[in-house]
C-alpha cells in the first residue's frame, strides 16, 4: 500500500517557468490537500478538494492551479514561477473530515526558485 | 478565527526523561479535533495522536500522551522516556471547521511548531 505519492521530490525552477506537482493516493480517499511549509514555519493550505471534480482555494492560493479530474490524483500546477513560491510542498489526504482520522502526508516536494 | 499558538520555538531533553511540549487553541466552536504530528529531519509528517473536544479522557498512543485541558484550550504533548529518535520538529494542529459542499473542509491549521533535540 503505498498511500500518498508525490513526485518530484526536488525541483530547481527559474523564475517565470511553470510545473506541475503531481500528487497520488490509493487509499480511495475523497479528501485532498495542497499544503506549503516555508522554513521554521508550519504548513498552510493552498487548494483542497473534497472529490473528483470539486476543488476550491485555502489559505494562499495566488499562483497555483489544480484539477481533481480522479480520486487518486491531486496535481498542483505552478505559473509562472516567483522566488517567493520556494518551499516544501506537501500533499494530504482523508478519508473523511471529523473524528479520529488523521491526514496521511506525502513525502513532500522541495521547491526551489532562483 | 482558529488558531494555533506553539510558544516553545526550541526545547532541549535528556534521553530517557520527560518533556511536555506546549500547545495553545483558539476556537468558539464546541466540536473539534487536535493532532499532533512529528517532522523529523528526513521531512515527512508522521501523525502522532489525536484528541477530540468531546472526548472524555486525554489522548494516549504508546510513549506519546496528550494533556488535554478544555477550559484553559491547551492540549500539551507529553512525551515519556524520550529516545533519541525523537529529535524532531513537533507540530500541534487543529482540523479547520469551515463548512464548505455539505460538510467541514477538515484542512488542518498548525502552529510554527517545536524543535526538539534530545541529548545523551
Amino acid at each position: 500500500n503505498a498511500g500518498v505519492t508525490q513526485t518530484p521530490k526536488f525541483r530547481i525552477l527559474k523564475i517565470g517557468q511553470s510545473m506541475t506537482l503531481q500528487c497520488t493516493q490509493d487509499m480511495n480517499h475523497n479528501y485532498m490537500y495542497w499544503y506549503r511549509q516555508d522554513p521554521g514555519m508550519g504548513l498552510k493550505l493552498i487548494y483542497y478538494s473534497v472529490g473528483a471534480g470539486i476543488t476550491d482555494k485555502g489559505e494562499v492560493p495566488n499562483g497555483y492551479n489544480v484539477s481533481r479530474s480522479t480520486t487518486e490524483d491531486f496535481p498542483l500546477r505552478l505559473e509562472l514561477a516567483a522566488p517567493s513560491q520556494t518551499s516544501v510542498y506537501f500533499c494530504a489526504s482523508s478519508p473523511r473530515t471529523s473524528g479520529n482520522v488523521e491526514q496521511y502526508f506525502g513525502p513532500g516536494t522541495r521547491l526551489t526558485v532562483t | 478565527a482558529q488558531k494555533i499558538t506553539q510558544t516553545q520555538p526550541g526545547m532541549f531533553v535528556q534521553e530517557k526523561e520527560a518533556v511536555t511540549l506546549d500547545c495553545t487553541y483558539d476556537t468558539s466552536d464546541p466540536s473539534y479535533g487536535l493532532f499532533w504530528y512529528k517532522q523529523p529531519s528526513s521531512g515527512e509528517m508522521i501523525f502522532l495522536i489525536y484528541q477530540g473536544s468531546y472526548d472524555q479522557q486525554n489522548a494516549t498512543e504508546g510513549r506519546y500522551s496528550l494533556n488535554f485541558q478544555k477550559a484553559r484550550k491547551s492540549a500539551n504533548l507529553v512525551i515519556s522516556a524520550s529516545q533519541l529518535g525523537d529529535s524532531a520538529m513537533y507540530f500541534c494542529a487543529m482540523r479547520d471547521l469551515l463548512m464548505n459542499y455539505g460538510g467541514s473542509q477538515g484542512n488542518l491549521i498548525f502552529g510554527k511548531g517545536t524543535k526538539l533535540s534530545v541529548k545523551p
